[in-house]
């Protein structure tokens, strides 16, 4: 069973472009996660959604980030016009359903976006 | 307001010695606890949680963490430490209402000495 897969790994953008981060949740899991890890911080939650919905943006920067997670294909974090401050691991997580078995979420390895 | 908080930035330990990293948190529901391990330049690894019953919780490689509803804390502890556990180590909250929104620690990096 796969797990958590995100893509791409590494990602340099000049400021002002635009950064576009997928995640295939683990197979059998309906609800993804995003959350941010800046520099020498914990991590952060920007958004949750499930297929076609967004649940909960209540972390997401008001400006320049969306998140989709379409009825197929992976779920997308989009930020445009990346500034120096955008740098960061981006982390996707998911989980089966609510209930105790819906707290537990699982991981991908990370996306490390680097603005120059 | 809700917040998790891990006072040691930094422990270093010597291999074979007992390891306590500490763990308070603050916040308004019954709160569900975890404990993840990040290496570097990778994701984070679930070691174990808590969400009722016993307070002493069992996670994979031989951590244990307590939960101490009186003291709002939920320690991690291993009796012998082995030098594949220097890592970063992250306490979490969260509720059964809000889902996978977790309210996540600053870290505690592990260093250990051979």
């Amino acid at each position: 069973n796969a797990g958590v897969m995100q893509n791409p790994r590494h990602l340099v953008r000049r400021r002002g472009q635009e950064a576009r981060l997928r995640c295939s949740p683990m197979k059998g899991h309906s609800h993804v996660y995003w959350y941010r890890q800046l520099p020498e911080e914990g991590l952060k939650f920007m958004v949750y959604l499930q297929k076609e919905n967004i649940i909960d943006e209540s972390g997401m920067p008001k400006e320049r980030f969306s998140a989709e997670f379409p009825k197929e294909g992976p779920s997308i974090l989009r930020i445009q016009q990346v500034v120096r401050g955008d740098s960061a691991a981006y982390f996707c997580a998911s989980s089966p359903n609510r209930g105790h078995s819906g707290n537990t979420i699982y991981f991908g390895e990370g996306s490390w976006l680097t603005v120059v | 307001a809700q917040s998790v908080t891990q006072p040691d930035i930094h422990i270093t330990v010597s291999e074979g010695a007992s390891l306590e990293l500490r763990c308070n948190y603050s916040y308004g529901a019954t709160p569900y606890l975890f404990w993840y391990v990040q290496s570097p330049g990778q994701g984070l690894q679930l070691l174990l949680k808590y969400f009722s019953g016993d307070t002493l919780v069992q996670g994979i490689k031989g951590f244990e963490a307590e939960f101490k509803r009186s003291q709002s804390s939920f320690n991690l502890r291993k009796p012998s430490v082995h030098w594949s556990d220097a890592a970063e180590y992250f306490c979490a909250v969260g509720a059964l209402n809000q889902g996978g929104k977790l309210i996540f620690g600053q870290g505690t990096e592990l260093s250990v000495k051979p």
